[in-house]
């Protein structure tokens, strides 16, 4: 199957500081990727779509001057987490599909984030 | 909301097959069934997928009743690596995935 890449897998980072996770499609150009975070123990809560060449699309309650997504190009959209404080340490994941209307979503392997 | 049913958590033993139940009672008619599962600290993995027939492949088989408000996943003879949340999804096939609380399946040496 169809692979998407995550970088870094984990980081750690002080409060304050900004960071930024890449997810990549290896093998095949996605117009659209999502971002998901996941906190321990529970499932996976959608945080935006992300189209390329326009503004990403963001699910209600997200703040978006605060998780940044750019997808520049058909292989890579990344995540900025600003001014990041201890309440966004978690997992990050990211997916991708191939085309519009594609039946299967292929999933990074995710970005766990600790912010001291 | 997810728009999904399952039980939080089942237990199998291994080599014995998996029975995953769902509920979709809301299910419309371009709606598929979707089943994902995240193994522990990992990505979402793709299982398999229906629209009303059952369907199986090389991983799990799908059965979907005939009314579609509910359907069953099946692993075939469970292995420990298939210790997982499993999440049943519904949605049009151009709509996001949205994820429920999924089953915590528990294969048992």
């Amino acid at each position: 199957g169809a692979v998407v890449s995550q970088h870094p897998s984990w980081v750690i980072c002080k409060s304050g500081t900004s960071v930024k996770i890449e997810c990549r499609s290896l093998d095949f150009q996605a117009t659209t990727m999502f971002w998901y975070r996941q906190f321990p123990k529970q499932s996976l809560m959608l945080m935006a779509t992300s189209n390329e060449g326009s503004k990403a699309t963001y699910e209600q309650g997200v703040e978006k001057d605060k998780f940044l997504i750019n997808h520049a190009s058909l292989t890579l959209s990344t995540l900025t987490v600003t001014s990041a404080h201890p309440e966004d340490s978690s997992f990050y994941i990211c997916s991708a599909i191939p085309g519009p209307s594609s039946h299967e979503q292929y999933f990074g392997p995710g970005t766990r984030l600790t912010v001291t | 909301d997810a728009k999904t049913t399952q039980p939080p958590s089942m237990d199998c033993a291994e080599g014995r097959a998996a029975n995953l139940p769902c509920n979709h009672s809301t299910i419309s008619g371009n709606e598929y069934v979707y089943w994902y599962r995240q193994i522990h600290s990992q990505g979402p993995q793709y299982i398999i997928h229906g629209l009303k027939n059952n369907e199986t492949n090389e991983m799990a088989s799908l059965i979907i009743t005939e009314d579609r408000k509910s359907s069953t996943l099946i692993l075939p003879h469970a292995t420990l690596r298939d210790t997982a949340v499993y999440y049943c999804i519904v949605r049009d096939r151009d709509d996001k995935i949205i994820f429920g609380k999924g089953t915590r399946l528990h294969i048992l040496p």
